[in-house]
């Protein structure tokens, strides 16, 4: 398989659960991103990790909290959310430092109810 | 710095009408230009990339742009619209901080195609 791959496509949780967003690249980038995307409003930078090391934190809420175990996989787990939450998340990757642009990730529709 | 201006939210053309999405810079170094097209409950796709060479790049179903530096601009255009282009276009400008390639993305336009 190639590409930037997400799971799940839709998830609908309650403000009390706990759950993680998955994201994999089989590209051989060496960054990955997470961004937020939410009806009405541009799209919102979360977190970067370049070589596995987290780069960048947009004063995203601790309930919130990333995990890139390898270059290959990104984590975004989740807990206690809030309903403003509901969003699209997409995960992007790139080759560090070479400006080629992101490639991207079909995004986790989540609902939080 | 660097930061993306797209001017209008909402464009809606005519089926085989040109299409014009409007795109501005700013950018403290020569930048690397992207436009990219999301549809419905999709990630985005790249449509096209200026990254240095000739000015005018063409891209993915029929789509062009044209970097100018006099104008700060990389407007999309693709001379005859078809519903299929119906979608989300996003301009989007590179730079590096912090170790990181990272892209700058305007706040999108929706496309809208009439048949």
């Amino acid at each position: 398989e190639t590409g930037v791959t997400q799971t799940p496509r839709h998830l609908v949780m309650g403000m009390t659960n706990k759950k993680s967003l998955k994201c994999e690249q089989h590209l051989g980038h060496n960054a990955m991103y997470w961004y937020k995307q939410s009806a009405k409003k541009p799209l919102e930078l979360m977190f970067v990790y370049s070589l596995e090391e987290r780069v960048e934190n947009n004063s995203v809420p601790s309930r919130f909290s990333p995990e890139c175990p390898n270059s290959s996989h990104l984590f975004l787990h989740l807990h206690t959310l809030q309903p403003e939450d509901s969003a699209l998340y997409l995960c992007a990757s790139s080759q560090d430092r070479e400006n080629y642009g992101y490639t991207f990730g079909s995004g986790t529709r989540l609902t939080v109810v | 710095a660097q930061s993306v201006t797209q001017l209008g939210s909402h464009v809606s053309v005519s089926e085989g009408a040109l299409v014009l999405l409007r795109c501005n810079y700013s950018s403290s170094v020569p930048p690397y230009l992207f436009w990219y097209v999301q549809y419905p409950n999709q990630g985005l796709q790249l449509l096209l990339k200026y990254t240095t060479g000739a000015t005018l790049v063409k891209g993915i179903n029929g789509f062009e742009a044209e970097f100018k530096k006099s104008e700060t601009s990389f407007h999309l255009t693709k001379p005859s619209a078809h519903m299929s282009d119906a979608a989300e276009y996003f301009c989007a400008v590179s730079g590096v901080s912090t170790g990181a390639n990272n892209l700058f993305f305007g706040t999108g336009t929706r496309l809208t195609v009439i048949p």
